[in-house]
């Protein structure tokens, strides 16, 4: 099975910094990495697919890259209505999903 | 616009079965695979498994496949998961959800608790 890590557990940033959250496939997947938000208490929302394929109605400050193994989501200039926890997942060995583990985001 | 609309929470006993539904809406039932996703409390998402509306054909996550098993009703555009033999360990929120360069779309998620 694909192993999916995502680090830190928690990020906890200011208001209109950029961070980013890391997500490591145990083996290379290419570009079939996708990445997800969820607020609490709501369904999951797809943010960014394959990697960094932009989605309709996600706002432009998050963004995708990467490759092989190393994966890293990007939301510049945070607002508060981004905490959330976000969740990598892998389709590479479709049709056997995984996804990370998560990585909670904190506003100071 | 797509929407899935899953049925209420559940509360069940141990050894029991639950069934829970998703209702499609705005798009062709048959076209996408549904699939299912399991979210134990504070927990991370596990993928269960899925189907296609059209030939009925099921695949499932090798861990859960005795758990849960998973139809849909062409004529009612729904979704069904039946979870047996229900422990502690299936407390959750269970999610469907379609595919379409990621899982674009999710339902609103039923909340299954396992008590005595």
């Amino acid at each position: 099975d694909i192993l999916l890590t995502q680090s830190p557990a928690i990020l906890s940033v200011s208001p209109g910094e950029r961070v980013s959250f890391s997500c490591r496939a145990s083996q290379s997947i290419g570009t079939s990495i996708h990445w997800y938000q969820q607020r609490t208490n709501g369904s999951p929302r797809l943010l960014i697919k394959y990697a960094s394929e932009s989605i309709s109605g996600i706002p432009s400050r998050f963004s995708g890259s990467g490759s092989g193994t190393d994966f890293t989501l990007s939301i510049n200039s945070v607002e508060s209505e981004d905490v959330a926890d976000y969740y990598c997942q892998q389709s590479d060995s479709w049709p056997i999903f995984t996804f990370g583990s998560g990585t909670k985001l904190e506003i100071k | 616009q797509v929407q899935l609309q899953q049925s209420g929470a559940e509360v069940a006993i141990p050894g029991a079965s639950v069934r829970m539904s998703c209702k499609a809406s705005g798009y062709t039932f048959t076209n996408y695979w549904m699939h299912w996703i399991k979210q134990r409390p504070g927990q991370g998402l596990e993928w269960i498994g899925h189907i296609n509306p059209s030939t009925d054909y099921t695949e499932y996550n090798e861990k859960l496949k005795d758990k849960a098993t998973l139809t849909a009703d062409k004529s009612s555009s729904t979704a069904y998961m039946q979870l047996s033999s229900l422990t502690s360990e299936d407390s959750a929120v269970y999610y469907c959800a379609n595919w379409d360069g990621g899982f674009a779309y999710w339902g609103q998620g039923t909340l299954v608790t396992v008590s005595a």
